[in-house]
């Protein structure tokens, strides 16, 4: 099993360009999320989903977008990048949103910068 | 979800046991706490969770205060590789909400 593939690993971008980051998972997950992590700081909750076509806002949800057309897939769209989401992006996935099923699986990680 | 307090760093000597706390005094009956740890340049990953009772894992333990207002997790023997910062969380579900976590240094 390859767990949770993140792409790409480093983009650079100009204000105002949107991109999308692809996160990919293996394991038959049905929870996943996109967490933003600045540097020194902890990781913020960015959107999450409990299953195919259900997406929900985390923390910081404003400047993005989610869907979840399929389990294996969760993409996390920019849609007019700003120099505030200069960030390291990670994706996560586990097997439920019960806190009893335990491990939540990182990616590792795509780092993104805006000029 | 119940917010945490842990320390911003601590020191270990290597091959010594490491107990990192965290309070969590606000935390619910159905709250799981839950141990991550993030090593330089990397994705955080799983360490130990747990409800009520004390938990071991291969990686370390994980001791629940009885009122589980506070919470240890316990290294039994550090190493260098255990240089990291760790997330003490606690939640009822898995959208689980980072702190600012304690950054462990380990000394040779």
């Amino acid at each position: 099993n390859a767990g949770v593939t993140q792409t790409p690993k480093f983009q650079v971008l100009k204000t105002g360009q949107s991109m999308t980051l692809q996160c990919a998972q293996d394991m038959n997950h049905e929870y996943m999320s996109w967490y933003r992590q600045d540097p020194g700081m902890g990781l913020r909750l960015i959107h999450y989903s409990v299953g195919a076509g259900i997406t929900d806002q985390g923390e910081v949800p404003n400047g993005y977008n989610v869907s979840r057309s399929t389990t294996e897939d969760f993409p996390l769209r920019l849609l007019s990048a700003a120099p505030s989401q200069t960030s390291v992006y990670f994706c996560a996935s586990s097997l439920g949103l019960a806190a009893h099923t335990g491990e939540l699986f990182f990616g590792e990680g795509s780092r993104l910068t805006v000029l | 979800d119940a917010k945490t307090t842990q320390p911003n760093s601590m020191e270990s000597n290597e091959e010594e046991p490491v107990h990192l706390p965290c309070n969590h005094s606000t935390i619910s009956g159905t709250d799981y706490i839950h141990w991550y740890r993030q090593l330089p340049s990397q994705g955080p990953e799983y360490v130990i969770h747990g409800l009520t009772s004390n938990v071991n894992n291969r990686m370390a333990s994980l001791a629940i205060a009885e009122d589980r207002k506070s919470s240890t997790l316990i290294l039994h023997r550090a190493t260098l590789r255990d240089a990291a910062v760790y997330y003490c969380i606690s939640a009822n579900t898995g959208k689980l909400i980072f702190g600012q976590g304690t950054t462990l240094q380990v000394k040779p």
